[in-house]
């Protein structure tokens, strides 16, 4: 029930196209659901975050949308460019908790 | 966004010795600090929660002895690995919580490679 499950594990995308990645949860307690953007040797940066009162929150080229009856978040990259080539983590969190369960990661490459 | 640092970037032991780690939020105070380790390929795997002036909580099947946490004080929290060994070979990496109101937000640093020869 703590799971967060996340697909696809890995996503080649063009230059100027969309990316989108997918999150699933079980466990209804979760109301914070950040995004994580990780380069090679790095560590995880915050790209954006959603909580439930909304149903969907962009900034920039980031967009997440959230589907609270289907439990199901995702991330939208629009005009992804080769400088998104990273992973990417979605994560869960209850607002009672401190910890954040993440999701397995996708490995981004936009080719030129 | 909050910053938070590691300290060493990258690290090289013997067999045997111990390494201690440093994770500090350089422009806010965290009463509490997570530690992480990560192998290639993979999602990060939660190893303990640090909180200030109180012991650390384990995740089950971490060893408390082989991964000591002290978070002396609101900015600073360090994993010493002990006696470590190859297997303990990893990417470390912590992150600080910050309080913005009723409402909290992970920022991580940016890790600490530890090889064990």
């Amino acid at each position: 029930q703590q799971q967060v499950k996340q697909s696809p594990q890995s996503l080649i995308v063009q230059k100027g196209g969309i990316s989108i990645i997918n999150c699933a949860y079980e466990n209804t307690a979760f109301d914070y659901f950040p995004w994580y953007q990780q380069f090679p040797g790095k560590g995880p940066a915050l790209l954006i975050a959603i909580r439930p009162d909304v149903s969907e929150k962009k900034e920039g080229r980031f967009t997440i949308s959230f589907n609270k009856s289907a439990k199901q978040f995702s991330l939208h990259i629009m005009d992804s460019q080769p400088g998104d080539s990273a992973t990417y983590f979605c994560a869960a969190k209850e607002t009672s908790g401190s910890r954040l369960t993440f999701g397995e990661g996708t490995q981004l490459t936009v080719n030129p | 966004g909050a910053v938070v640092s590691q300290h060493p970037s990258w690290v090289i032991c013997k067999s045997g010795t111990s390494v201690k780690i440093e994770c500090r939020s350089l422009d806010f105070q965290a009463t509490t600090m997570f530690w992480y380790r990560q192998f290639p390929k993979q999602s990060l795997m939660l190893m303990a929660t640090s909180n200030e002036g109180s012991k650390a909580t384990y995740e089950q099947g971490v060893e408390k002895d082989k991964f000591l946490i002290n978070h002396a004080s609101l900015t600073l929290s360090t994993l010493t690995v002990t006696s470590a060994h190859p297997e303990d070979s990893s990417f470390y990496i912590c992150s600080a919580r910050e309080w913005e109101g009723l409402t909290d937000t992970q920022y991580f640093g940016p890790g600490t490679r530890l090889t064990v020869l």
